[in-house]
């Protein structure tokens, strides 16, 4: 079965880091790009960027460009959504997603970032 | 970036009810649009890819339709269950863009 399984939920302080993961299975991990999406509290879809794992090769939405770094670990089929300083405004559901397309999801990341 | 306008922004229907739901492109995609639906607290699910094309096991009452610049989503009979949010997506050019959502409610 093709799952996307992330990490947990984190609550973090304005200025710190953090990483976030999308474990892979069910698929060859190398062969299809992996996606992210960002939700804020009750609010619309926001594609972040995307990662092929196969040659590392990056995508970002040029509103996330220069915030957010996205990566990959073949060996760990995983793939990661970094920041190197959180802001408030980063708080919010972060979904991984495969494909393009995005056609299978990982249950969500809630991050919040609060004093 | 193409920007995807869905409407409308909020729906109220009645079980049993036909229920369409419209994207448009502000330039043309060919087919490469994706409609999801998201219930609260949960990930998107995916229900048709390629405009037209059928997730397996989604209930054959949801149907796509449309190429170029717009497209449809009809949900033919409404069932209890698919009361929920609907976005659109286009994969055609990145950024990959979303429509802003339907929020469909029970009248």
């Amino acid at each position: 079965e093709v799952q996307l399984v992330q990490s947990g939920a984190e609550v973090k302080k304005p200025g710190e880091s953090l990483n976030i993961s999308c474990k892979a299975s069910g698929y060859i991990f190398t062969n299809f790009w992996i996606g992210w999406v960002r939700q804020m509290p009750g609010k619309g879809l926001e594609w972040v960027g995307i990662i092929y794992p196969g040659d590392s090769t990056i995508r970002y939405n040029p509103s996330f460009q220069g915030q957010v770094t996205i990566s990959a670990d073949k060996s760990l089929t995983t793939a990661y959504l970094q920041w190197n300083s959180l802001k408030a405004s980063d708080t919010a559901i972060y979904y991984c997603a495969r494909r393009v397309a995005l056609d299978i999801w990982g249950q969500g990341t809630m991050v919040t970032v609060s004093s | 970036d193409i920007q995807m306008t869905q409407s409308p922004s909020s729906l109220s229907a009645s079980v049993g009810d036909r229920v369409t739901i419209t994207c448009r492109a502000s330039q043309g995609i060919r087919d490469d649009l994706g409609w999801y639906q998201q219930k609260p607290g949960k990930a998107p699910k995916r229900l048709i890819y390629g405009a037209s094309t059928l997730q397996s096991g989604v209930p054959s009452r949801f149907s796509g339709s449309g190429s170029g610049t717009e497209f449809t989503l009809t949900i033919s009979s409404l069932q209890p269950e698919d009361f929920a949010t609907y976005y659109c997506l286009q994969h055609n050019n990145y950024p990959i863009t979303f429509g802003q959502g339907t929020r469909l409610e029970i009248k």
